[in-house]
């Protein structure tokens, strides 16, 4: 089946620290990548997507490329901020029978920055 | 920017009580997920929804949990009835449907079931 691993967490980092969140897939098939943020009590929102082999996804200083060689989507940003501490979601999506893109969500990994 | 709407945000009741969760999705939506998120379990799909029909409710305890989307703007999430275990955030999502297609989270209903 479809499935996403990350790290575990909690990360800690200082501010302006280089962030690595590691990602790395199993899928039946050739999935677009996600990743998606979750500050507390809140859902989660899109921070990022690559749909095909090398695509790099890129949003506020965060970049992941999608290695199918190695099947992964690290996530990194060059310099953390205390605002940027939340939960990050990897996830796959991939076609299914009818044409439904079904979703697969890795465990989250917590992210604090501190001052 | 659109939202998905979740109410209520908060519910607390005991044990064996109906509990109803909505949602209006983001206005032009075709697609409305719900999940479970946990500690332990993480981020469960329970149902899913496209034009308004359900299309995969396997992630869903059939004998106690409904969903159903009466029109385009609301989706509800019933649970009757109600057990301890069922406390978690609840989730809606909504989105276009097709490949790449990211999804839209609500804020999440906290339900706690004494």
């Amino acid at each position: 089946g479809n499935s996403v691993t990350q790290m575990e967490g909690p990360v800690t980092l200082s501010e302006e620290a280089f962030l690595t969140i590691n990602c790395t897939y199993t899928a039946t098939g050739y999935p677009s990548l996600f990743w998606y943020v979750q500050y507390p009590g809140e859902g989660l929102q899109l921070l990022l997507k690559a749909t095909k082999a090398d695509d790099k996804g890129s949003n506020k200083g965060f970049e992941a490329t999608y290695r199918k060689e190695t099947t992964s989507f690290h996530l990194e940003k060059g310099s953390v901020q205390v605002s940027d501490s939340a939960v990050y979601f990897c996830a796959l999506g991939l076609s299914g029978d009818g044409g439904y893109q079904k979703v697969t969500f890795g465990t989250g990994t917590k992210l604090q920055v501190i001052p | 920017d659109a939202r998905v709407t979740q109410t209520p945000r908060h519910k607390v009741t005991e044990m064996g009580q109906e509990v109803t969760m909505r949602c209006q999705p983001i206005l032009g939506h075709n697609t409305v997920f719900w999940y479970r998120q946990t500690m332990m379990q993480g981020l469960e799909l329970l149902a899913y929804f496209r034009n308004r029909a359900p299309l995969d409710d396997s992630g869903m305890p059939k004998d106690r949990f409904s969903a159903e989307m009466p029109d385009a703007t609301l989706a509800t999430l019933k649970i009757q009835p109600s057990e301890p275990r069922d406390s978690a955030v609840y989730f809606c999502a909504s989105g276009l449907w097709g490949e790449n297609q990211p999804q839209h989270f609500g804020d999440g209903t906290r339900l706690s079931i004494l």
